[in-house]
């Protein structure tokens, strides 16, 4: 079943601003992991948080985990255009399939 | 790289069909999924294998089956297609026997049922 909520539902910055997305999720995990999405493409890996960390960082993006509050956000800095995509949470808490969220699109404008 | 190929980027089929979703991994990854796109929806699962000739039920494994007769392979099966199955599917494979660390998708499936 979905488990992540990203939030918003879409968003809109120029480009040099930074980026925030959140995503909250129900139930305990073991790693919450955050994927990009071209339009009409397949899902590209971008970052992994394990549940016993709280803030990894790769390149631009950083990525921050509350388990007390079952949330996390990605943060990307330094927007350019090319990182206009969606952009979703998935929860993995059963060993197998991750669930993911509704995604969050991001315009980045020139 | 690891490459997750989708037999067909678009495909259009008639209400009643059958229709078979080939996807082909080449890294001998032990799990393989799918799962189907929808606006608003976002990505939710059908299936997925953990091994060769295992399947389990996702979400909405309802009008879907699927087949793994290689590891490589795994293919979804829509029995009698329905134009509430026009859908982006999405293919996925992992190599984790544990936790899932990363998925590696397809390029993905556009179907539309008429």
């Amino acid at each position: 079943s979905q488990q992540g909520e990203e939030d918003p539902q879409a968003l809109s910055i120029q480009e040099g601003e930074n980026a925030t997305m959140n995503c909250s999720y129900k139930t305990s995990i073991n790693n919450l992991q955050w994927y990009r999405q071209n339009s009409g493409r397949g899902l590209v890996h971008l970052i992994l948080i394990r549940s016993n960390e709280r803030e990894k960082h790769s390149g631009r993006l950083r990525v921050t985990l509350d388990t007390s509050k079952k949330s996390s956000s990605l943060l990307i800095t330094a927007s350019r255009a090319a990182d206009t995509a969606s952009y979703f949470c998935a929860t993995e808490n059963s060993g197998y399939a991750l669930n993911f969220g509704k995604g969050t699109s991001l315009l980045v404008t020139p | 790289d690891v490459k997750v190929t989708q037999s067909s980027r678009y495909l259009v089929k008639r209400t009643g069909e059958k229709v078979f979703l080939e996807c082909v991994q080449d890294m001998d990854h032990e799990n393989m999924f799918w799962y189907r796109q929808d606006p608003g929806l976002g990505l939710r699962l059908i299936y997925f294998s953990y091994d060769v000739k295992m399947k389990e039920k996702g979400d909405i494994p309802e009008g879907y089956s699927v087949s793994r007769e290689k590891k490589e392979r795994f293919s979804l099966i829509l029995e009698s297609a329905s134009t509430n199955q026009t859908s982006m599917y999405l293919c996925a494979s992992s190599p984790a026997t544990g936790p899932n660390e990363k998925l590696f998708f397809g390029s993905g499936t556009q179907l539309s049922v008429l």
